[in-house]
């Protein structure tokens, strides 16, 4: 079946450093990728997505690769900010059934 | 548009209640889904509807646990009876249901103890 594995947190990291947060994927077909983040007290919501491979999604200086070869779909930002500072999900969706998989979630917490 | 409304947002109950969860999903989506969170467990998908129609409710923990949608704008959750390892943030989500890898949109989140 379709599954996620993303990074153990938590992470911690200073103000303007740069964030790599790792996600690989197994899946039967071509699925969509996405990432959500959780900010305290609230709902999840969606930061970015990729449809298919190659397909690069961004958003608020965050970005992730959809890469097939690799199986990845791993999160970048060149330079966090406190405001940054939440959970963050790695999620595929398999088209095909509307089958919707999210990973453990990423604590990150950005410090001034 | 108000995006996906859930009642209560908390919900403190003793053991051996019934608890009923509300959601009201995004006008015009098709695809409703039941989630929990905890911390052991992460996010956990219960069940999910397709045009009110239940398709997949292998996540639904056990009997204790109903979930229905009698209409495109309204589905529950029900646990009866309660227990205290119920307790959790239980999250509905509804996805305009193309079926093309689309983006799902979350509730806030009812926050539910059970004493």
């Amino acid at each position: 079946g379709n599954s996620v594995t993303q990074m153990e947190g938590p992470v911690t990291l200073s103000e303007e450093a740069f964030l790599t947060i790792n996600c690989t994927y197994t899946a039967t077909g071509y699925p969509s990728l996405f990432w959500y983040v959780q900010y305290p007290g609230e709902g999840l919501q969606l930061l970015l997505k990729a449809t298919k491979a190659d397909d690069k999604g961004s958003n608020k200086g965050f970005e992730a690769t959809y890469r097939k070869e690799t199986t990845s779909f791993h999160l970048e930002k060149g330079s966090v900010q406190v405001s940054d500072s939440a959970v963050y999900f790695c999620a595929l969706s398999d088209p095909r059934n509307n089958d919707m998989r999210f990973g453990a979630g990423t604590r990150l917490t950005v410090k001034p | 548009d108000a995006g996906v409304i859930q009642s209560p947002r908390h919900e403190v109950t003793e053991m051996g209640q019934e608890v009923t969860l509300r959601c009201k999903p995004i006008s015009g989506h098709n695809s409703l889904f039941w989630y929990r969170q905890t911390m052991m467990r992460g996010l956990e998908l219960l069940i999910y509807f397709n045009n009110n129609v239940p398709i997949d409710d292998s996540g639904m923990p056990e009997d204790r646990f109903s979930a229905k949608m009698p209409n495109a704008s309204f589905s529950t959750l029900k646990i009866q009876p309660s227990e205290p390892r119920d307790s959790a943030v239980y999250f509905c989500a509804s996805e305009p249901g193309g079926g093309k890898g689309e983006t799902q949109y979350f509730g806030p989140g009812t926050r539910l103890l059970v004493l």
